[in-house]
């Protein structure tokens, strides 16, 4: 089946190590997004792809990057995580649908902790 | 600047009971608004959307939410409540700066009970 395929699943580092979390998709979607979920809190986009252009979100700390080497592979660096970024990290994907607002297609998730 | 409220962290529903989950939106354009589902250990999943067409808009899993403009609402509700509707669910709308990146409300966790 198509999908949005996220690893790891949980994925520990320390603090200050970087870390790169991944997202692939079968579904040949143009828009790739990642956004953050805090416990308890709504998911956060941080930053998309729309094809290979990136559009980072204002409030997107520094931190914080994307990488997109083809249209079906996205990742997530975090620099230097800090115990802050510890969160539910999810990507999506959409179609470019010209004005119309298409779902999103969700992948599991990757659970991060900072020790 | 588009926002969404959901009322109610947690709502808590015996099986076969009514399920109402609020939602109001804040919205400066003609509303497009969706509700996600989050269950556990899982992605989000789309529920249903509304589009400017049926006030009534009709979901998977027996899930529907009705449009009010007047309320600035667009409730979520079920008739009758699943031991596998436990979740987490979702209002969200979309940022103006872009058609598909969305706000999602805090999200609202539903609980069933026997």
């Amino acid at each position: 089946d198509a999908m949005v395929i996220q690893n790891p699943r949980y994925q520990v580092t320390q603090f200050g190590k970087p870390v790169t979390l991944s997202c692939s998709q079968t579904l040949n979607h143009n828009v790739m997004y990642w956004y953050q979920q805090k416990s308890s809190q709504a998911p956060k986009l941080l930053f998309h792809y729309y094809d290979k252009d990136f559009n980072n979100e204002a409030d997107t700390p520094d931190n914080f990057q994307s990488r997109r080497p083809n249209t079906s592979f996205c990742f997530l660096d975090i620099r230097s995580p800090g115990l802050g970024d510890a969160a539910m990290y999810l990507c999506a994907t959409s179609r470019d649908s010209e004005g119309l607002f298409e779902k999103l297609f969700f992948g599991s998730g990757t659970q991060l902790s900072v020790l | 600047a588009q926002s969404v409220t959901q009322l109610g962290s947690h709502v808590s529903v015996s099986e076969g009971a009514l399920v109402l989950l609020r939602c109001n939106y804040s919205s400066s354009v003609p509303p497009y608004l969706f509700w996600y589902v989050q269950y556990p250990n899982q992605g989000l999943q789309l529920l249903l959307k509304y589009t400017s067409a049926a006030t009534l808009v009709k979901g998977i899993n027996g899930f529907e939410a009705e449009f009010k403009k007047s309320e600035t609402s667009f409730h979520l509700t079920k008739p009758s409540a699943h031991m596998s509707d436990a979740a987490e669910y979702f209002c969200a709308v979309p940022l103006a700066s872009g058609y598909n990146k969305l706000i999602f409300g805090a999200g609202t966790r539903l609980a069933v009970h026997p």
